[in-house]
């Protein structure tokens, strides 16, 4: 069975300076990867995804991400924060081959940019 | 197309009654799932639908909750005999299917029920 966790319940950070919010999966096949942001009172918006080829992926609002198989890894960066990048982030996966079209998502971890 | 939509945002009921959440997909969509968050979680997965098919039940829903879509267009999911530990947010995603899909998934906004 998949499974995600984002080990910190919150980051806090001062603009300006680069932020990362960690993410560690379990797979049976192949992952799937996504970051998924939720503002107050918003939906959950797509930020970025991993299927394929560069272990490095760029997404919305200057975000990136890094996948690491031999760490299970896909975390969350940006080079220069904003005070407007406060939310609520979320880590996904999907299993290629085992988790059908199931994508299971981690606890999440809000960010804080501080002014 | 204005993306996903759920209705209603907002529900208050009494322990007990019979609730039910519409949710209009993006319409080129064929893939629709529900999802529950609650204060502090991130989403847990409820069910999915291919077009009218409902491929996938979590063993979170519990013969109380029932979800439908019924010409594989919008969706319905009905709770009967609510109770207070069904309060919780009510998520509606879709997606596309096939070759384009590769898992992107497109939220409402959710519909928050309250149960009393």
């Amino acid at each position: 069975a998949q499974s995600v966790a984002q080990p910190e319940d919150q980051v806090n950070v001062a603009e300006g300076n680069p932020l990362t919010v960690k993410c560690t999966y379990s797979v049976s096949g192949n992952p799937y990867l996504f970051w998924y942001v939720q503002y107050p009172n918003r939906g959950l918006q797509f930020l970025l995804k991993y299927i394929t080829g560069d272990n490095l992926v760029k997404g919305s609002y200057g975000f990136e991400a890094e996948f690491n198989k031999s760490q299970t890894s896909f975390h969350l960066k940006k080079p220069s924060a904003l005070v407007s990048d406060s939310a609520l982030y979320f880590c996904a996966v999907r299993d290629e081959f085992t988790g059908g079209f199931k994508t299971i998502f981690g606890a999440g971890t809000r960010l804080f940019v501080k002014a | 197309d204005t993306g996903v939509s759920q209705d209603p945002r907002h529900k208050i009921t009494k322990r007990g009654q019979n609730v039910t959440f519409r949710c209009d997909p993006i319409s080129e969509h064929n893939r629709l799932y529900w999802y529950r968050q609650t204060l502090g979680q991130g989403p847990e997965f409820l069910t999915y639908f291919q077009n009218e098919a409902q491929l996938e039940k979590s063993r979170l829903l519990s013969d109380r909750f029932s979800a439908e879509r019924p010409k594989g267009s919008f969706s319905t999911l009905e709770i009967q005999r609510t109770e207070q530990g069904d309060s919780a947010m009510y998520l509606c995603a879709s997606s596309l299917r096939g070759g384009e899909n590769t898992g992107e998934l497109f939220f409402g906004e959710g519909s928050r029920l309250t149960v009393l």
